[in-house]
């Protein structure tokens, strides 16, 4: 069973106001990634980080920023929500497997709406 | 671009049905190949997964996929599907080249009684 935690899972606000997303693992995995998903579309790598201090940009631009100063934890920060961010986050963590490839692991998802 | 591509954008069939879902990549080196599916309301769940080895790998529910090394594809298949597949299905990519888990676009299985 994955320990992966996002919070919160449902979340509307208010256009120009500033949202954290929390994600936490209790794995003690280096690698975690953040996602978005649009209902029933594909999922988009926005941000990586490899361990604490390491953060990438994904393949997909995003507004957000996220910050990595604890190994478990990886939250994702919108400075000024618009009605554009409306959508699912999704975060993950990987570890290398028994078999010698990394396995992901994810959260319940963070739905977003700005109104 | 490095891209993970999936056919089948929606699939509906009836229960007994076999189904394969096609999933091609475009990415060299060494991979580590995934399928996820996602119940309706529910988080990413792993199905299976390939390393290395033995290019059938078998997953959970009576699901398999094959690694075909020289066309790049991990289909995934079930000779019998049940109602309680209807899901979202996603194949994945983890390149050692750029170390990213990347994504296809996902399928949408319906399966009807």
């Amino acid at each position: 069973e994955a320990d992966i935690y996002q919070t919160p899972r449902y979340l509307v606000i208010g256009t120009g106001k500033k949202i954290t997303l929390e994600c936490s693992q209790t794995m003690g995995h280096d690698k975690m990634y953040w996602y978005q998903q649009d209902p029933g579309m594909e999922l988009h790598l926005i941000h990586y980080s490899y361990g604490v201090n390491s953060t990438e940009k994904g393949d997909l631009s995003s507004e957000s920023t996220v910050s990595r100063i604890r190994t478990e934890h990886f939250p994702l920060t919108l400075e000024s929500a618009r009605p554009s961010h409306t959508s699912q986050y999704l975060c993950a963590s990987s570890e290398e497997g028994d078999e010698g490839g990394t396995e992901a692991f994810f959260g319940q998802g963070t739905r977003l709406t700005v109104v | 671009a490095q891209s993970v591509s999936q056919h089948n954008h929606h699939v509906i069939l009836s229960e007994a049905a076999s189904l394969e879902l096609g999933c091609n990549y475009s990415y060299g080196g060494t991979v580590n190949l995934f399928w996820y599916v996602q119940y309706p309301g529910q988080h990413l769940q792993l199905l299976l997964k390939y390393f290395s080895g033995d290019p059938l790998v078998k997953g959970i529910k009576g699901f398999e996929a094959e690694f075909i090394k020289s066309k790049f594809s991990f289909n995934l298949r079930k000779p019998s599907v049940q109602w309680s597949d209807t899901a979202e299905y996603f194949c994945a990519v983890l390149s050692y080249n750029t170390d990213k888990l990347i994504f296809g676009t996902g399928t949408r299985l319906q399966v009807f009684p």
